[in-house]
């Protein structure tokens, strides 16, 4: 079973530049969540999809970062501008429905932004 | 208070050793626990789940105590491989209902030698 893709791998960009990062979440996996994870901490969630539709986004900070889910797919996390504080790593991560109370998420390689 | 904390480490231990860490959380309205393991560079992955009667994987044991609001995961006969961070998390319902969400700890390192 293919896992959960994401690109690019690694990003480096200037401050107040745009920067978009994409997720393929693994085949029939209603929800899709984007975490933030910087350096030393856990992962933070930003959003979380529930198939193409919102329903977690309370730490996603609005002024700056978007995300889509077209289609209930696929995922586009997207930051503009970029402040040197977003430097971390941007996971996806994707699960099924929530199972006979487990709810296994499964995590993709990542995305690793610099921002200087 | 962190709705999730845990004691960053690093923990060194010799390969053979026993290892615990330990995990408190803040909301007792929390619905499962989980232990995640992170590799340096690398995704989480789920190690195991966390039961109320206390569960076992091999040389790996997980207990809750939710009167204490506190998670404990024990290492027996540590590997070289056992060397990563290991994330304790707990899911709870969201605001509003309706759907759950993970809340990771920042994790504890743990650094197996020979």
């Amino acid at each position: 079973e293919a896992g959960v893709a994401q690109s690019p791998r690694y990003k480096i960009i200037e401050k107040r530049q745009s920067v978009a990062f994409w997720c393929n979440p693994i085949s029939g996996h209603a929800t899709l969540y984007w975490y933030q994870q910087i350096l030393g901490q856990g992962p933070k969630l930003l959003i979380q999809f529930q198939n193409n539709g919102v329903v977690d986004d309370s730490q996603l900070p609005k002024d700056r970062f978007s995300a889509e889910r077209l289609k209930g797919v696929d995922s586009t996390l997207k930051i503009q501008p970029a402040k040197l504080e977003d430097s971390a790593v941007y996971l996806c991560a994707s699960s099924l429905e929530r199972l006979a109370g487990l709810y296994e998420q499964y995590f993709g390689p990542g995305t690793r932004l610099t921002v200087t | 208070r962190k709705e999730v904390e845990q004691d960053p480490g690093p923990f060194n231990v010799p390969e053979g050793a026993t290892v615990a860490f330990n995990c408190t959380y803040s909301n007792s309205a929390s619905q499962s626990f989980f232990w995640y393991r992170q590799d340096c560079r690398k995704e989480p992955k789920l190690l195991m789940s966390v039961y109320s009667s206390g569960n076992e994987d091999g040389r790996f044991t997980a207990q809750l105590n939710r009167a204490s609001q506190y998670i404990s995961l024990l290492i027996r006969d540590s590997k070289l491989s056992d060397s990563a961070t290991y994330l304790c998390v707990v899911n709870m319902e969201g605001l509003g209902g309706g759907y759950n969400k993970l809340i990771f700890g920042a994790g504890t390192r743990l650094a197996v030698h020979p």
